[in-house]
């Protein structure tokens, strides 16, 4: 059974910096693109950032701020967030893709952390 | 960037009823085209990529259909637990674009 579990959101200063970890089982990791998804509360969903064929992908709003990586030794994912923003509050998400590089839809997600960026 | 653009907003149904939800591209995704589910609290759920393939499990009264600008997700027969709400989603091109969702209420 696919299961990715996020962890290392919490409550953070504007400025701030956080860094959000995704373990993962039941499948192959290094096989599959892997890539973090927000929801800002009462919001939709927006891309974030996707590690896929070695290479790592940005929205434009995080570029130079947020680092996505992942461990395959590990089958974690990791994003590290720096210059936090108020509108970077939301649930982060990490969603596994279908493939190691194409087709960058998401079949399987975590239950997501809430990262809260507040003075 | 490619805005996809998702109406109505909010759909009020009827159990049994048939639903119909659009999703349209500002240029064209091809069938780099799916649709998601998400229940108040939970993690959305894939239903139909490439904008017709019912992903693993999902029942067949979900159907996708269209390419190029405009998708449809048709619900045939409205359970109790299809309320929620639904996003689609293009593939075609970085950056990966979701539409602003449709909710899917009881009538």
């Amino acid at each position: 059974e696919v299961q990715l579990l996020e962890s290392g959101g919490g409550l953070v200063q504007p400025g701030g910096s956080l860094r959000l970890y995704c373990a993962a089982s039941g499948f192959t990791f290094s096989n599959y693109a892997l890539s973090w998804v927000r929801q800002a509360p009462g919001k939709g969903l927006e891309w974030v950032s996707t590690f896929s064929g070695g290479n790592p992908y940005y929205t434009d709003s995080v570029k130079g701020r947020f680092t996505i990586s992942r461990d395959n030794s590990k089958n974690t994912l990791n994003l590290q967030m720096n210059s936090l923003r108020a509108d970077d509050t939301a649930v982060y998400y990490c969603a596994k893709g279908p493939y190691s590089s194409s087709h960058h839809f998401f079949d399987y997600w975590g239950q997501g952390t809430l990262v809260t960026v507040s003075s | 960037e490619i805005v996809m653009t998702q109406s109505p907003a909010t759909l009020s149904v009827s159990p049994g009823e048939r639903a119909t939800l659009s999703c349209r591209a500002s240029q064209s995704v091809g069938t780099y085209l799916v649709w998601y589910q998400q229940k108040p609290g939970q993690a959305p759920r894939l239903l139909i990529d490439d904008a017709s393939t019912r992903a693993t499990g999902i029942p067949a009264r979900f159907s996708g259909s269209g390419s190029g600008t405009e998708f449809t997700l048709t619900i045939s027969s409205l359970q109790s637990e299809d309320f929620a709400v639904y996003y689609c989603q293009q593939y075609s091109k970085w950056p990966l674009t979701f539409g602003g969702g449709t909710k899917v209420e009881i009538k």
